[in-house]
């Protein structure tokens, strides 16, 4: 299977704990993006990287969040101090962008955050 | 700015009947349109896409969606419904950046046998 692979799937942890999930992208794919989201909802933006650099992050992103793609491959979503509020469905995408216009963006399983 | 507004948060259709999803995008710039489908507790699928080439998209499992510029929409149609149809659909729209997409909220389908 060559699309987008996240570990773990689910993820129960206490409130207060921090938690790390990892997103493993298409291997030609240069962008990769995490989203939120939430019981009823549609997946809300969080960051976005292009290869290793870091290009944008939503304001949902709060300081406990932080993200990292190393090596322009595999990227990671920390959560620290896991509050009940985000529980949540932690969904990652990748896309390959040459030039300009847009991309089409592929989706991993998703991780599920259940904060108790 | 880019939104999309799905009307209809759930939708049944019997099997073999013609399923509609409505889609209305908002955008400051020609848009680029996008159907999602997402299966219980998965991720989302890509069923078509919109980038300006033309208006009516052809994507998978017989799903197509016509972009109209006078009416700000792309609504999603098949013309009979299968059991396996069944899903949350998502509408998303992206700026010519192609940074992000916005989700719209979702329509959940359901196909009564």
């Amino acid at each position: 299977d060559t699309g987008v692979s996240q570990d773990p799937r689910h993820k129960i942890t206490k409130r207060g704990q921090n938690v790390t999930f990892r997103c493993d992208p298409i291997s030609e794919h240069n962008r990769l993006y995490w989203y939120r989201q939430t019981l009823g909802q549609g997946p809300e933006f969080l960051t976005y990287f292009q290869n290793e650099a870091q290009l944008e992050k939503s304001r949902l992103l709060s300081d406990r969040f932080s993200a990292e793609r190393p090596k322009g491959s595999f990227s990671t979503l920390e959560i620290q101090r896991t509050e009940q509020g985000d529980s949540a469905m932690y969904l990652c995408a990748s896309s390959l962008v040459a030039g300009g216009g847009t991309d089409t963006q592929y989706f991993g399983p998703g991780t599920r955050l259940t904060v108790l | 700015a880019q939104s999309v507004t799905q009307l209809g948060s759930h939708v049944s259709v019997s099997e073999g009947a013609l399923v509609l999803l409505r889609c209305n995008y908002s955008s400051s710039v020609p848009p680029y349109l996008f159907w999602y489908v997402q299966y219980p507790n998965q991720g989302l699928q890509l069923l078509l896409k919109y980038t300006s080439a033309a208006t009516l998209v052809k994507g998978i499992n017989g799903f197509e969606a016509e972009f109209k510029k006078s009416e700000t929409s792309f609504h999603l149609t098949k013309p009979s419904a299968h059991m396996s149809d069944a899903a949350e659909y998502f509408c998303a729209v992206s700026g010519v950046s192609g940074n992000q997409f916005y989700f719209g909220t979702g329509t959940s389908l359901t196909v009564i046998p």
